[in-house]
This record gives structure tokens, sequence and C-alpha cells, in this order.
């Protein structure tokens, strides 16, 4: 079956610092890539997406790269701000879309001023 | 405004006391799903749901049942429900036939606690 592998955390940065979470995956076929946040308290939302081989999603600062011959979607951000803590989610999508989804563990974002 | 919604947010119950979670999305969404979040496994689907009558299981069905009898809804039902689901639990729902992206959308979670 499909599956997503992503750095667990808590990563921890200060203000204004470089961010990378790493998110590879194994599918078949295709899918399209996302990312979600889930700030405190809240449900998932929507960050960004890609779908298909060398999109940039984009997405409040933060960007990712859908890397076919990798099966990646790194998510960076080159200067993040403590309202970004959250906890970021990556996923793969097929177009078709009815199909069971299977998201990333999870990564804790904390950021200190 | 289009979103989905959860009731209850919260809810304490006691091992074996049959409970509903009931999920509405009022986007004519096709698709609607289930998933529990629990800390160091993630985000994991309970069940999913392609379309009325339509249902199938995700990666941790046990203990649990849904109904799609109705587009708008798709209720989680615990008919005995025991601590290990004591969890936060997210519905989400999506329109494949929409486009590609297939975005889920989530409601704002219920947070369980079986006794």
């Amino acid at each position: 079956g499909n599956s997503v592998t992503q750095m667990e955390g808590p990563v921890t940065l200060s203000e204004e610092a470089f961010l990378t979470i790493n998110c590879t995956y194994t599918a078949t076929g295709y899918p399209s890539l996302f990312w979600y946040v889930q700030y405190p308290g809240e449900g998932l939302q929507l960050l960004l997406k890609a779908t298909k081989a060398d999109d940039k999603g984009s997405n409040k600062g933060f960007e990712a790269t859908y890397r076919k011959e990798t099966t990646s979607f790194h998510l960076e951000k080159g200067s993040v701000q403590v309202s970004d803590s959250a906890v970021y989610f990556c996923a793969p999508i097929y177009s078709g879309g009815y199909q069971k989804v299977t998201f990333g563990i999870g990564t804790k974002l904390q950021v200190i001023p | 405004e289009a979103q989905v919604t959860q009731n209850p947010r919260y809810l304490i119950t006691v091992t074996g006391k049959k409970l509903t979670v009931t999920c509405s999305q009022n986007m004519n969404h096709e698709y609607m799903s289930w998933y529990r979040q629990d800390p160091g496994l993630g985000l994991r689907q309970i069940y999913y749901s392609m379309n009325v009558e339509v249902t199938d299981k995700g990666d941790v069905p046990e203990g649990y049942k849904v109904s799609r009898k109705e587009k708008r809804n798709f209720p989680l039902i615990l008919e005995s429900p025991s601590p290990n689901q004591t969890s936060l639990y997210f519905c989400a729902s999506s329109s494949p036939l929409a486009g590609v992206y297939n975005e889920q959308f989530f409601g704002p979670g219920t947070r369980l606690t079986v006794l």
C-alpha cells in the first residue's frame, strides 16, 4: 500500500530561521501532493499543493516542489515566524479521488522568539 | 459559508455506551472521510465514502461503523466504545469530480474520551 515518511519532530527553530520538513512517499501511480497545516486547537487546512512533476506549490511564504524522480515533496520556508508554530502533514492524493488517503505522521514545528 | 461541521466537539463517555459523532458538509461533496489523530501516530483514516450508500474501510476501521444515507451527512458510530478509542476525530470532505486537486476540507475535530 501507499506510505508517507516525514520527520515527527518536534522541530524547534528561532524566529527568522530557515525551515525544511522532509516528505517522501511510496505510491503506485501519479498522485497530487499536498501539505496541510494544523494550528493549535484547530482542524487541518490546506497549505499548498502540486499536481504534476516539477510543479511548485506556494503559500504564506512556504514552498514545496513535486519531485517525481525522488518521490519527495519537501516543505521549505526561508524565514519562519512564531505564528508558523503548528503541525504540518504531507499527503499524496490521487486525482481519481475515490480512494483511501494516507497522511504523513505530522511534524510539529515550534518557533521561538 | 462552506464548511464541515462536527458534533459534539467534546465528549466524555464510558466503556460500552454507544455513541454517534455527526458530520455534515454543505459543499455538495461526493467524498467524505473520518480520521483519528493520536500522538506519535499522526492522522489515520478510519472509513471513507465515495458517495451515498458507498463506503469503504480505511486503515483503522475496527470498532467503528459509518453510514452515508444522505450526501451531506456521514456519521461515525461507536457501538461499544473502549478506552483505546480515546482520540481526536476529524471528518473531511472533498469533490473529486471538481477537478484533479481533491483538496480535503476538514471539520474542527471531536475530542473523545472513553473511561
